[in-house]
């Protein structure tokens, strides 16, 4: 199985930072990786596939990068909307996995 | 609108049976795998089971392979999980999200397993 291990596990951020949180997987996954942002007590919503393309909607202050095995999702100037709690997830093979997920917090 | 849908979900005894639905609409359900992913409440997301378009292929996390089944009927472009033998261990919100990338999400069903 493929693991994704992401970090940090939660950071403290002000309005108007750039923050960025990374994942690395065990293997290689090619571009097969997407990014999924979920606020407090609802579904997760999809903001980025193909480790780097938007999702239809999806404000292009978020981006996402992609070195080898390594992947990044940045937000570039974060706003009150964004404090969520955000997973990468891999779908090169099965069994699909995420990583353990980043809470973003307000500082 | 693209949009799928889910229902089902209840509480149910360990060792019970229920059956989750995920109804789509807004795209060609035959076109794309389908997928079910759950939360453990306060804990992240675990992928569970995936189908292929056609339903002719299946794959299931192993915390679930013998336990449930999923499938799907394209003429009423529905997506189910068959959950039996169920364990405290699987109370989660179910989610069903469209194609392997997740680009869709529903809003989730609660099954909770307890005695």
């Amino acid at each position: 199985d493929i693991q994704m291990t992401q970090s940090p596990s939660s950071l403290s951020a002000s309005v108007g930072d750039r923050v960025t949180i990374t994942c690395r997987a065990s293997q290689g996954i090619s571009n097969y990786l997407a990014w999924i942002q979920q606020k407090p007590g609802k579904a997760p919503k999809s903001l980025i596939y193909g480790a780097s393309s938007l999702q239809s909607g999806v404000p292009s202050k978020f981006s996402g990068s992609a070195s080898g095995t390594d992947f990044t999702l940045t937000i570039s100037s974060l706003q009150p909307e964004d404090f969520a709690t955000y997973y990468c997830q891999q779908y090169s093979s099965y069994p699909l996995t995420f990583g353990g997920g980043t809470k973003v917090e307000i500082k | 609108e693209v949009q799928v849908l889910e229902s089902g979900g209840g509480v149910i005894q360990p060792g019970g049976s229920l059956r989750l639905s995920c109804a789509a609409s807004g795209f060609i359900f035959s076109s794309y795998p389908m997928n079910w992913v759950r939360q453990a409440p306060g804990k992240g997301l675990e992928w569970v089971s995936a189908i292929s378009g056609s339903g002719g292929s299946t794959y299931y996390a192993d915390s679930v392979k013998g336990r449930f089944t999923i499938s799907r009927d394209n003429s009423k472009n529905t997506l189910y999980l068959q959950m039996n033998s169920l364990r405290a261990e699987d109370t989660a919100v179910y989610y069903c999200a469209k194609a392997n990338a997740f680009d869709i999400w529903g809003q989730g069903t609660m099954v909770t397993v307890s005695s």
